[in-house]
């Protein structure tokens, strides 16, 4: 069955240091999720991609966060520098289309981010 | 500004019951509204999907409610086993012009199930 890749599957960094996660889609899906989950809460969408254009990106903070999906298949999420803040689950998703019922997502295992 | 909230938080029953998780959300404009389980240090799976013209929807052991009036929706769980202890989400999809495919979470139930 396909699913959704992430790497690495745990991260611990110092602050200020720079971080990257990869993600992987299902095969053939155009959109692309990043969101974070801090500990005892629910995800919030960080950004979103369709293709390789971005369709949402409201809520990364971009002082810090970039996110490029050059090629409209992988995506990589970066964080420089790190803050203690940022410690989270940052999950990776994917769906077929960007509406219609096609839009299910398909969650990725998650990058758990330790910052120090 | 479409919020999403859970009760209880935690939930910790024995083995065998039957028990129900809610979900609320502030705008009725919704597309559809999906469950999930997470368990922990690990990704979403996803339970069931109400779309907003469906009253409920059933998986098993689990089924899934949708008032969209009156901005609730219902897990419910027959027959729990220590295997369904997990996190349960819910999340909404925003429909109409606001519709770009974002989730929009509760903080989730934590569910532990005794044996």
């Amino acid at each position: 069955e396909a699913e959704v890749a992430q790497s690495p599957r745990y991260k611990i960094t110092e602050k200020s240091q720079a971080v990257a996660f990869w993600c992987d889609p299902i095969s053939g899906h155009a959109t692309l999720y990043w969101y974070r989950q801090i500990l005892g809460q629910g995800p919030e969408l960080l950004v979103q991609f369709q293709d390789e254009s971005v369709v949402d990106d409201s809520q990364l903070p971009k002082d810090r966060f970039s996110a490029e999906r050059l090629k409209g298949v992988d995506s990589t999420l970066k964080i420089q520098p790190a803050e203690l803040g940022d410690s989270a689950m940052y999950l990776c998703a994917s769906s077929l289309t960007l509406a219609g019922d096609d839009n299910e997502q398909f969650f990725g295992p998650g990058t758990r981010l330790t910052v120090l | 500004k479409q919020e999403v909230t859970q009760i209880p938080a935690a939930l910790s029953v024995p083995e065998g019951e039957n028990l129900v998780l809610n979900c609320s959300f502030t705008d009725s404009a919704i597309y559809n509204l999906q469950w999930f389980r997470q368990d922990p240090g690990k990704g979403l799976t996803s339970l069931l999907l109400i779309q907003s013209s469906q009253r409920e929807q059933t998986s098993g052991r689990l089924n899934a409610s949708l008032d969209k009036s009156s901005g609730r929706s219902t897990l419910y769980i027959a027959a729990s086993q220590p295997g369904d202890s997990a996190t349960y989400l819910c999340a909404v999809r925003r429909g109409g012009s606001s519709n770009t495919g974002k989730l929009i979470f509760g903080q989730g139930t934590t569910l532990q199930v005794k044996p």
